[in-house]
């Protein structure tokens, strides 16, 4: 059964500093990995997507992708009170299908 | 432009009760992908649709659920005979041919 792999947190983090989230997948044939932000009671909206390994970043955020460990994680830089949400981390498999993990609760500290 | 949008927002349905979940795309969008949310959990495939040919259903939980999109726009989930475990946020996302998905509010269902 394809999994997408997420401590499910809380994850507390000082305000300003970095917050890390991370994820594994046991697809090896996944070719697109997906972040997704989620407010209590809202629904996800995309972040970052990432397809080759490295980094890839955008303002405050960086995704990082190594496909050997299947490993994907997301780097928040001067973290604020309002990245406090739920992170998923979502994997497009080969068949086409996105699968999410069950997400990391972050709480960032003022 | 408008967004997805999805109703009712909140249903509440008796066991035994039939539902029916309505979802609007983004105009132009050829594909929408139904998920099922779970309290504390992320989002569970259901089925996806490109245009009106329903290319996986392989994620729908039992015969009671079928999801139809008839003209490639509008889609709407239906279940049939609910069940207590059905009880979930039930989200609708569409999607140009690209990889970016952009989720509706979402209809909250409760089985009583």
């Amino acid at each position: 059964q394809k999994e997408v792999e997420q401590n499910s947190g809380p994850l507390s983090v000082p305000e300003g500093a970095i917050a890390s989230l991370n994820c594994t997948y046991s697809d090896r044939g996944s070719q697109s990995f997906f972040w997704y932000r989620q407010y209590s009671g809202k629904s996800p909206e995309l972040i970052m997507f990432i397809y080759s390994n490295g980094d890839k970043e955008d303002g405050r955020f960086t995704a990082q992708l190594n496909k050997a460990s299947q490993y994907v994680s997301l780097l928040i830089r001067d973290s604020q009170p309002s990245d406090s949400a739920t992170y998923l981390c979502a994997v497009k498999d080969r068949d086409d299908k996105i699968i999410f993990g069950k997400g990391t609760r972050l709480h960032i500290l003022p | 432009g408008a967004g997805v949008s999805q109703s009712p927002r909140y249903k509440v349905a008796k066991r035994g009760q039939d539902v029916a979940l309505r979802c609007d795309p983004i105009s132009g969008h050829v594909s929408l992908f139904w998920y099922q949310q779970a309290l504390g959990q992320g989002p569970e495939f259901l089925t996806y649709f490109q245009n009106e040919a329903q290319l996986d259903k392989s994620g729908l939980p039992s015969d009671r659920f079928f999801a139809e999109r008839p003209e490639g726009s509008v889609s709407t989930l239906k279940i049939q005979r609910t069940q207590q475990e059905d009880s979930a946020v039930y989200l609708c996302a569409s999607s140009p041919l690209s990889n970016e998905q952009f989720f509706g509010p979402g209809t909250r269902l409760t089985v009583l």
